[in-house]
């Protein structure tokens, strides 16, 4: 089967550096996202993914392992409205998204 | 440019009974793809059509059908309603299909089956 993996919730203060971890086992890699969604809010696009390394992106930066199925999102000098669930989701061998159950970031003054 | 819009936003249908879901891409979108999200579920794929033809679907039940229509737009419908049913149903466009194309995503519309 196919199974992606992320924390259900993660806590951090505000102005601190948060990582957050994505596993997945998936037929096929063609390309990781991440996307954002605030409660009640439609998920929007913050990164993607399709080789190894780290990209860049302002305070938000995203990493790739490709062979070991992994992948994070780091969040620098956090702020209160990061406070939103980050969702990450792999392209499989079918060019389909398989998306995990999302981590809930909670920010604290 | 309009983002993709959902409607209704809110759904209230008892079991058994039939929904259509309409979304709306942005325009020059012609792919739309339709997931149902639920707590600790994630993002559940249902289906992508592209150019009016189905291109992929998820393993959901054939109570639940989608057609699209030469403008874009697209209708979900579900039959026979189940309390299981009762989630958020997101649509996404894009302009071209497959998943690795960069998904907007309407605001759902969020049904709650009695």
């Amino acid at each position: 089967g196919q199974n992606i993996d992320q924390p259900t919730e993660m806590t951090a203060t505000e102005g601190a550096i948060v990582q957050i971890n994505c596993t997945y086992q998936t037929s096929g890699f063609n390309g990781l996202f991440w996307y954002q969604q605030h409660a009640g809010e439609a998920p929007t696009f913050l990164s993607y993914n399709v080789l190894d390394g780290l990209e860049e992106k302002g305070r938000f930066s995203s990493f790739l392992s490709r062979s070991k199925g992994y992948s994070y999102l780091l969040l620098k000098e956090l702020q209160m409205k990061d406070s939103a669930s980050y969702l990450c989701a792999v392209i499989d061998s079918n060019y389909q998204l398989i998306w995990g159950a999302g981590t809930k970031l909670i920010i604290k003054p | 440019k309009a983002g993709v819009t959902q409607t209704p936003r809110y759904l209230i249908k008892t079991r058994g009974q039939q929904v259509t879901l309409s979304c709306s891409p942005i325009s020059g979108h012609r792919s739309v793809s339709w997931y149902q999200q639920t707590p600790g579920q994630g993002l559940q794929f249902l289906f992508e059509y592209f150019s009016e033809t189905q291109r992929n679907k998820g393993n959901f039940p054939g109570r639940f059908s989608g057609r699209q229509f030469s403008n874009s737009r697209s209708e979900m419908n579900v039959s026979t309603l189940e309390l299981g049913d009762s989630a958020l149903y997101l649509c996404a466009s894009s302009y071209l299909a497959g998943g690795n194309n960069e998904q907007f995503f309407g605001p759902g519309t969020r049904l709650t089956v009695l």
